[in-house]
């Protein structure tokens, strides 16, 4: 069975910085793309960024401004999110999913992590 | 970047009755279209991809449609546990984007 757990999140002043997880089980995981997609309370489903397989190729959001990093650890199989510089906007649920998607080429997301909760407040 | 419109915002249904859901991209995607269910407190599940596939174990009530830039989903015989949020995603290039989404609660 697919699991991703989410991990990490938390309270952070603005300006702060946060590295999320995703600890991956029941696939091969070196052999997906994965991503990160957000939801601020309330609100929608936002795209935040993918990584290829290999970890060679990433992706981001524009609104993100190079202030968030992805990356993973196929030996942990484990999917990271370095979130620096952090606003109040950046507030969110974030979820790791089986998924990617470039400029040029996108798969869906067909696999979900439970989320982990991002507050940023003062 | 491709906008998203899903209607309505809300819809109202009896359990039992058909829902159809409706999602407008701004530009052709062509069958590049996902659809996701939300359940409080729960991450997306993926329901339908390529517009009209069924993903792994979703049932045969729901069931996708269109192409270009209008698209429907449609759940037949609403059952308890469809009452949720749905979202269309397109995904012929990046950005992927999202819908607002479309709630489907019991009337």
């Amino acid at each position: 069975e697919v699991q991703l757990l989410d991990s990490g999140g938390g309270l952070v002043k603005p300006g702060g910085s946060l590295r999320l997880s995703c600890t991956a089980s029941g696939f091969a995981f070196s052999g997906y793309a994965l991503s990160w997609v957000r939801q601020a309370p309330g609100k929608g489903l936002e795209w935040v960024s993918s990584i290829s397989g290999p970890g060679d190729d990433t992706h981001y959001a524009d609104s993100l401004r190079g202030r968030f990093t992805i990356s993973r650890d196929n030996s942990k199989k484990t999917l990271y999110l370095q979130m620096n510089s952090l606003t109040v906007e950046d507030a969110a649920m974030y979820f790791c999913a089986i998924g990617f998607c470039s400029p040029a080429l996108c798969f869906p997301f067909d696999h979900w992590g439970r989320g982990t909760r991002v507050t940023v407040s003062s | 970047e491709i906008v998203m419109t899903q209607s309505p915002a809300t819809l109202s249904v009896s359990p039992g009755e058909r829902a159809t859901l409706s999602c407008r991209a701004s530009q052709s995607i062509s069958a590049n279209l996902a659809w996701y269910q939300q359940k409080p407190g729960q991450a997306p599940r993926l329901l339908i991809f390529g517009a009209s596939t069924r993903a792994t174990g979703i049932p045969a009530r729901f069931r996708g449609s269109g192409s270009g830039t209008e698209f429907s989903l449609t759940i037949n015989s609403l059952q308890s546990e469809d009452f949720a949020v749905y979202y269309c995603q397109q995904y012929i290039n990046g950005p992927p984007v999202f819908g607002g989404g479309t709630k489907v609660e019991i009337k």
